[in-house]
């Protein structure tokens, strides 16, 4: 079983919406990760907290607004999407951003724009 | 360069068989390789992960093979099992740092019974 819990496990939203997914982890691993899979694609990496601090955005859309109001909890806020934003959102996390190892995963949040 | 060319993309094998996925790279300050399988719906799990001062790791029937002068890695299946079906995706690390994970393609493998 994961150790990093997803909630939900599907969303449909409309353009218009306003949604959140949430993360929670209780290995006390100081870096949490967004990723963002498609189809038969592997996944992308979004945003990277480390220490509860935002380190890394890859140049995502502000129509995705990150928080992690604690060092077990992240959440990905979602407003104003596009279809083609429809994916796989995975969370992740790691001991700490600078120490290479494993990424734990979640099993996603599968997301669909209409 | 930051990529990492994963092949096959697919690959049929049968049961008991060997599975090969290979995978090359071309940043040469890569100093880490993991290997994550994924399951259809459900997010990417590391199977097996090597470090350059190493040629050889093998985890039960996994096997990573390392050429660091070819830029080359592999990951072996012995003895595949229809439980291994899944999507294999290799990956490259630099710099002691997580976030610059750069994932191969992904390969998805079907154990036939």
């Amino acid at each position: 079983d994961t150790e990093v819990t997803q909630t939900p496990k599907h969303l449909v939203m409309g353009m218009t919406n306003k949604k959140s997914l949430k993360c929670e982890q209780h290995m006390g691993h100081r870096a949490m990760y967004w990723y963002k899979q498609k189809a038969k694609k592997p996944p992308e990496l979004m945003f990277v907290y480390s220490y509860e601090k935002l380190s890394i955005n890859e140049s995502v859309p502000s129509r995705f607004s990150p928080e992690c109001p604690n060092s077990s909890l992240l959440n990905l806020h979602l407003h104003a999407l596009q279809p083609e934003d429809s994916a796989l959102y995975l969370c992740a996390s790691s001991q700490a951003e600078l120490a290479i190892g494993e990424l734990f995963f979640g099993e996603g949040s599968r997301l669909t724009v209409l | 360069q930051q990529q990492v060319k994963q092949s096959p993309q697919s690959l049929i094998v049968q049961k008991g068989g060997i599975s090969i996925i290979n995978c090359a790279y071309e940043n040469t300050a890569f100093d880490y390789f993991p290997w994550y399988q994924q399951f259809p719906g459900k997010g990417p799990a590391l199977l097996i992960a090597i470090r350059p001062d190493v040629s050889e790791k093998k985890e039960g029937r996994f096997t990573i093979s390392f050429n660091k002068s070819a830029k080359q890695f592999s990951l072996h299946i012995m003895d595949s099992q229809p439980g291994d079906s899944a999507t294999y995706f290799c990956a490259a690390g630099s710099g002691g740092s997580n976030y610059k994970l750069t994932f191969g393609k992904g390969t998805l493998l079907t154990v036939n019974p």
